[in-house]
């Protein structure tokens, strides 16, 4: 069966400081990988997405970017950290050849003081 | 415009009755896909049940049901027999396009928070 894991669980930074978020996906090949942003109480705001190696689409504009360095693998990162990156970060797959839907990791949840 | 409105901020149900959430969209594209998720306090996303433009009867998964009116574009939830577990937050996504096209997408609505009182 797929899992999907995402590390760390929780980070505390300080504005300026770099960032780096984990995804992994386990039990499946040439997944579609997809990084959403939530505020606090509100929806899924989605950051960038991949349909394989190397391959990053970005779908709004920030500090943040993506990287896909392996098949299975999927890397959140920023220089500088701002206030506003704060947030719960969520991580999904979706196999892209079913009509199927995106599954969620548990998330990080990040906080920038 | 909102690609998906849910206008519900918040929601009451008594224990063991049936609640319908709201969830309206807005799409040129003839071929889409609506989905429900539920967020409990953890955090996780669980998926609860599809949708595709092209299906001619309403989705149905257990206690979950999809009321899809087409020509009002609008993708209700409706939980039957509500549980004190099914309090969480229930959001509303949309995939424009056909399968696989633009990286099969997700759109977000804002969400509706489920209080299920005993």
């Amino acid at each position: 069966s797929q899992t999907i894991h995402q590390w760390p669980a929780t980070l505390v930074q300080p504005v300026g400081s770099p960032l780096s978020l984990e995804c992994t996906v386990e039990g499946t090949s040439n997944p579609n990988l997809y990084w959403y942003r939530q505020a606090a109480g509100r929806g899924l705001q989605l950051l960038f997405y991949s349909v394989g190696i190397g391959q990053i689409s970005s779908e709004v504009p920030q500090n943040l970017s993506a990287s896909r360095p392996q098949d299975r693998q999927f890397i959140l990162s920023s220089k500088k950290l701002l206030l506003s990156d704060s947030g719960f970060y969520l991580c999904a797959w979706k196999d892209p050849t079913l009509v199927s839907e995106q599954f969620f990791g548990p998330g990080t949840r990040l906080t920038v003081l | 415009a909102q690609k998906i409105t849910q206008t519900q901020p918040g929601m009451f149900v008594q224990e063991k009755e049936a609640v319908t959430l709201d969830c309206t969209y807005d799409t040129s594209d003839p071929s889409y896909g609506l989905f429900w998720y539920k967020q409990p306090s953890s955090g996780e996303m669980i998926f609860l049940i599809y949708q595709g433009s092209y299906d001619q009867q309403n989705a149905t998964e257990g206690r979950y049901s999809l009321n899809f009116q087409k020509a009002r574009k609008s993708a209700n939830l409706v939980i039957s027999a509500s549980q004190l577990g099914d309090s969480a937050m229930y959001f509303c996504a949309m995939r424009e396009g056909r399968r696989g096209s633009s990286g099969d997408k997700l759109t977000f609505g804002t969400g509706t928070r489920l209080a299920v009182r005993p």
